[in-house]
């Protein structure tokens, strides 16, 4: 079970933002790797996967976006957040099936 | 330039079938797992299933075992969800997406179903 936290994340313009992401057990694979990811659903678009394993970034994704932790406890930081960051952002881990998504974080601007 | 698109979707009634298609581009589904993901109408994300690039592998979520089977077809580079024994809760919209390093990076644009009588 992947448990995010806020579920709403009211943020001012230009200031960072952080989103956790907690399992109920550790996320490390047999191979020794952690594939965490991070989406990013903006208002009427499709899901955009914004971090992989982890701590890398898709193609295309601005450095402003960032993503850390280990065993159970992951976050997601957004450095200074812009207008464009509006939206609902997901966790999810690849390797336990079935694959479950996190509620959701809903980033709103002030 | 990866794309995917999604077709099949409309209005079904409770206890129906429908047969969703994905259509991928620029790049071989034999070489990667591929994924479908659904969102209800103002909730979140939910994985439905996943089939293994060889084919030989699949997953579903238990709120689709058994109802939902995803196949491909590698002549036509796609993917598929034959839906059966529709419900309300079904309703939604519904994703494709191409795995890579153990998750969704390339998603569709959607197609949506509606069970409804």
């Amino acid at each position: 079970v992947m448990t995010q936290s806020p579920l709403t994340l009211p943020v001012t313009l230009g200031q960072p933002a952080s989103i956790s992401c907690r399992s109920s057990q550790s996320l490390v694979s047999s191979d020794g790797n952690t594939y965490l990811n991070w989406f990013q659903q903006r208002p009427g678009q499709s899901p955009r996967r914004l971090i992989y394993k982890v701590s890398n970034r898709e193609s295309g994704v601005p450095d402003r976006f960032s993503g850390s932790g280990s065993g159970t406890d992951f976050t997601l930081k957004i450095s200074r957040v812009e207008a464009e960051d509006v939206g609902v952002y997901y966790c999810m881990v690849g390797t336990q099936w079935p694959r479950t998504f996190g509620q959701g974080t809903k980033v709103e601007i002030k | 330039e990866v794309q995917l698109v999604e077709s099949g979707g409309g209005l079904a009634q409770p206890g129906g079938s429908l047969r969703l298609s994905c259509v991928g581009s620029g790049f071989d589904v034999r070489n990667y797992g591929m994924n479908w993901v659904r969102q209800a109408p103002g909730r979140g994300l939910e994985w439905l299933s996943y089939i293994t690039s060889d084919g030989g592998y699949t997953y579903y979520a238990p709120s689709v075992e058994g109802r939902f089977t995803i196949s491909r077809d590698i002549a036509r580079n796609s993917l598929h969800l034959q839906m059966n024994s529709l419900r309300s809760d079904d309703t939604g919209v519904y994703y494709c997406a191409r795995d890579v390093y153990s998750g969704p990076s390339d998603w569709g644009q959607g197609t949506l179903v509606t069970v409804s009588s």
